[in-house]
């Protein structure tokens, strides 16, 4: 079976612009995590959706960042303007239960440099 | 806000060494899981505990949930270079879905 996959790998851009990243979960899960890894940070969660409906989004970094899930099979993370600051690797997990007891399983994440 | 803090950040060891890294919290966690993390990948579970007290081995690997279930431990027997790696601890939270993990202990283990 297919596990979550992510899209772009690897993204440059310059600051200002719009980056978009994609996901697509496993089939049947019903969770579906935005995680941010940077050296100094270590992996932060961004947002979380159950069932294509945002639950928390207090890891959302400012305005700038938005995700969207339209259906349980897409979701997409939306940096507009972009900052050098967003370089980071940006994972996409999925989980069958959620947190409290669910394995996450991760994409290879989509490694995000702004110039 | 719940946070997770691991210890030591960084680990250099030579082959068959033992080691345990530490994760602890003030909060309370309804499961703790470890996370193992490759260059260029995403993390991949080893092991979830849910019972304070709880111990688990995955070969040479050994998982325990404080009684208490606000910290955890990893004790690697006889490590080997293919042990190298990011290992993240997670703790689900305990009013809803998400999962939060501490800053991680990059293992570097030389032949």
């Amino acid at each position: 079976d297919a596990g979550v996959i992510q899209s772009p790998r690897h993204e440059v851009t310059e600051m200002g612009q719009e980056v978009t990243l994609r996901c697509k979960p496993i089939s049947g899960h019903d969770y579906l995590f935005w995680y941010r890894q940077t050296m100094m940070r270590g992996l932060e969660l961004l947002i979380y959706f159950n069932n294509n409906v945002p639950i928390d989004d207090s890891g959302m970094p400012e305005d700038r960042f938005s995700a969207k899930m339209p259906n349980a099979s897409f979701s997409t993370l939306k940096i507009q303007p972009s900052e050098p600051r967003d370089s980071a690797v940006y994972f996409c997990a999925s989980s069958l239960v959620g947190g409290m007891s669910g394995e996450l399983f991760f994409g290879e994440g989509s490694r995000l440099t702004v110039l | 806000t719940q946070l997770l803090e691991q210890s030591p950040q960084f680990l250099s060891i030579q082959e068959g060494e033992n080691l345990t890294v530490y994760c602890n919290s003030s909060s309370v966690f309804s499961s703790l899981q470890w996370y193992r993390q490759e260059p260029g990948e995403g993390p991949v579970l080893l092991v979830t505990v849910v019972t304070g007290g709880e111990v688990k081995k995955l070969k040479r690997l050994t998982f325990q949930f404080g009684d208490a279930r606000k910290d955890s431990s990893l004790h690697i027997t006889a490590a080997q270079p293919g042990d190298t790696g990011l290992y993240l601890c997670a703790g689900g939270d305990n009013q809803g879905g998400k999962l939060i993990f501490g800053q991680g202990t990059e293992l570097s283990v030389k032949p």
